[in-house]
């Protein structure tokens, strides 16, 4: 089956620094993968769609320079909080498309962010 | 129109129940409204799915009844157990013709009491 990892799982940080999640489809080639934030006992909220070789596209509200977002290869997304506040402290998710429509769509476990 | 309505916001059923879980969508453009159980602390994984065309599709003790009329559609757990106590997502997409962006409901979560 598809099989999405993401890493770290957790990760506590400093307020002011940076930090980046990776996203990786172990095995298959997503040409398309998103990114998820939920805050707890809440839906999650997309954030961007991350596609290969191009520009994340970002929904409403999300701020492109807060959270850069890199699909560098068919295999790995990463997501990078750019000068994390506490404000940032959520879990954030990965999904990774296997082909068109949503029918495949494997979500990663998730990563759990900490701002101190 | 993009929202997902989903109720109730929590459940709690004795083992062996029926737990239903109901959701409810504006945009008549969505094409695939997929269920996701979610652990705590893990990411939400894909429970079963329907599209438009059918009505209902059983898998195991898991249904999903659909109605295109009403825009409503809702999940049903038989024989409720235990180890199904999770949050439970519906969710939403124009999935069949893109490369499927979801749209989830609020989330009910779910305790089966033993």
């Amino acid at each position: 089956g598809a099989v999405v990892s993401q890493h770290p799982s957790r990760v506590i940080c400093k307020s002011g620094t940076s930090v980046k999640i990776e996203c990786r489809s172990l095995d298959f080639q997503a040409t398309t993968m998103f990114w998820y934030r939920q805050f707890p006992k809440k839906s999650l909220m997309l954030m961007a769609t991350s596609n290969e070789g191009s520009k994340a596209t970002y929904e409403q509200g999300v701020e492109k320079d807060k959270f850069l977002i890199n699909h560098a290869s068919l295999t790995l997304s990463t997501l990078t909080v750019t000068s994390a506040h506490p404000e940032d402290s959520s879990f954030y998710i990965c999904s990774a498309s296997k082909g068109a429509g949503a029918n495949v769509l494997t979500f990663g476990a998730g990563s759990r962010l900490t701002v101190l | 129109q993009q929202q997902v309505k989903q109720s109730p916001q929590s459940l709690i059923v004795q083992k062996g129940g029926i737990s239903i879980i109901n959701c409810a969508y504006e945009n008549t453009a969505f094409d695939y409204f997929p269920w996701y159980q979610q652990f705590p602390g893990k990411g939400p994984a894909l429970l079963i799915a329907i599209r438009p065309d059918v009505s209902e599709k059983k898998e195991g003790r898991f249904t999903i009844s659909f109605n295109k009329s009403a825009k409503q559609f809702s999940l049903h757990i038989m024989d409720s157990q235990p180890g199904d106590s999770a949050t439970y997502f519906c969710a939403a997409s124009y999935g069949s013709s893109n490369t499927g962006k979801l749209i989830f409901g609020q989330g009910t979560t779910l305790q089966v009491k033993p």
